[in-house]
């Protein structure tokens, strides 16, 4: 158990709907980290926050947007659903520096969307 | 920008042989490099890492990991496979100063009784 809790553990849903993923970080950690992983595009950093401030932006669609909030849990909000967003979404926590450093990561169990 | 290549996405071995899994990076500065796996239905768990300390780098569950500057590598080994190493191994890397972990494609490790 790495600490990462991620809610829900499975979400089936429809083209064109919205859903959220809720990530709570491991304790004292500040950083949060999304990742997707698919079968065509494997591992995929999305986007990362610190303390409440975005970080860092990787391959993340329009349609998807995160936030971390004061408690420092993070949710990834993912719009207008594509079959092609079917993936298993990957929290990552991680302790200290913005610059990231050596810091671990600490991955959630995901959450695994699909979309009919 | 930084990319990870990992050499076979099927790796099948005999239990108590050895394993080697292999990863090369690419980067004019050696980065982080790390090295994850993943069991069915589970995250990614952290096996070891390096950053920039001894090039030999012990992990959990016996594997290890040597830093090769000259050949761009960071292949894991195990000396004697054990059934309960089934699983998936991404070799990750991330730019010293930088955010994300850029993941190679994955090599799935299958164990042979």
């Amino acid at each position: 158990d790495s600490g990462v809790t991620q809610t829900p553990k499975h979400l089936i849903t429809a083209t064109g709907q919205r859903v959220t993923l809720r990530c709570s970080p491991r304790s004292g950690d500040l950083s949060v980290y999304w990742y997707q992983q698919s079968l065509d595009q494997g591992l995929q950093f999305l986007i990362q926050y610190y303390n409440g401030e975005e970080r860092a932006k990787g391959n993340i669609l329009e349609r998807f947007s995160a936030q971390q909030f004061p408690d420092l849990h993070s949710e990834l909000n993912l719009s207008s659903l594509e079959l092609g967003d079917s993936a298993l979404y990957f929290c990552a926590s991680s302790a200290s520096t913005p610059g990231g450093g050596t810091d671990t990561q600490y991955f959630g169990p995901g959450t695994r969307l699909t979309v009919l | 920008a930084q990319s990870v290549t990992q050499l076979g996405s099927h790796v099948s071995v005999s239990e108590g042989a050895l394993v080697l899994l292999r990863c090369n990076y690419s980067s004019s500065v050696p980065p982080y490099l790390f090295w994850y796996v993943q069991y069915p239905n589970q995250g990614l768990q952290l096996l070891l890492k390096y950053t920039s300390a001894a090039t030999l780098v012990k992990g959990i569950n016996g594997f290890e990991a040597e830093f090769k500057k000259s050949e761009t590598s960071f292949h894991l080994t195990k000396p004697s496979a054990h059934m309960s190493d089934a699983a998936e191994y991404f070799c990750a890397v991330r730019r010293v100063g930088a955010q994300k972990l850029v993941f190679g494609q994955g090599t799935r490790l299958t164990i042979n009784p």
